[in-house]
């Protein structure tokens, strides 16, 4: 599966817009990107997934340009509790039978 | 809302006994998997199933073995406990295509 490449960190401020692009050179045809949100001492939980164009939902957007070998997560007017650790992950299309390896992920620093 | 329960949420073993950890899910999903999350290493997979009694290794195995008897359930065993296998334990959970990754809590392992 596509190995996926994100910045180690970002810092922010209450209210702004936060995008974090991840790479992924090597997806395939039918790979689907997924995003996580990992605050400390729990397990990731999924925020967003897309194939390709823009998808949107109640917690964030996700843009994925034409050829697809990276993506965006923009987290809109963050406030101090989106302070997380966010995953990229590339996953099948298909039967799904394959090893799911995530990169380092972006640990998201949000200041009052 | 899909739910990946793991047994424990901490634990604390002695050098050379055997560790079972327990990861149960509840929406007949065919693939599961274990990682371990260590400081600085990110998620690192260690086993994964795409169906009852089949199993992959991962990255990082060494050490460990799984069982896969129920499709509900994916166990992770520590045949000796190490001290290098003091981490934090995340079980994760899918459906066969285009579906995200649903973790658990984790479990924290101290290896004394």
């Amino acid at each position: 599966l596509a190995k996926t490449t994100q910045p180690i960190s970002m810092d922010s401020y209450e209210g702004q817009e936060v995008n974090i692009t991840c790479s992924h050179n090597n997806i395939a045809t039918n790979d689907y990107i997924t995003w996580y949100q990992q605050f400390p001492s729990q397990g990731p939980r999924f925020i967003i997934q897309g194939y390709k164009t823009k998808v949107t939902n109640e917690v964030a957007s996700l843009f994925i340009p034409a050829d697809r070998k990276s993506s965006t997560l923009s987290l809109p007017r963050v406030s101090l509790s989106d302070t997380a650790v966010y995953y990229c992950l590339v996953v099948p299309g298909d039967t799904g039978r394959r090893a799911l390896t995530f990169g380092s992920g972006t640990r998201l620093q949000v200041q009052p | 809302d899909v739910k990946v329960t793991q047994s424990s949420r901490y634990l604390v073993k002695r050098t050379g006994e055997k560790v079972f950890l327990e990861c149960v899910q509840d929406m007949d999903h065919e693939n599961m998997f274990w990682y371990r999350q260590d400081p600085g290493l990110g998620l690192r997979l260690i086993y994964f199933s795409y169906d009852v009694k089949m199993k992959e290794k991962g990255d990082i195995p060494e050490g460990y073995s799984v069982s896969r008897e129920k499709k509900e359930r994916f166990s992770l065993i520590l045949e000796s406990a190490s001290t290098n296998q003091t981490s934090m334990y995340l079980c994760a959970s899918k459906s066969g295509n285009n579906s995200p990754l649903h973790f658990g809590n984790g479990t924290r392992l101290t290896v004394t």
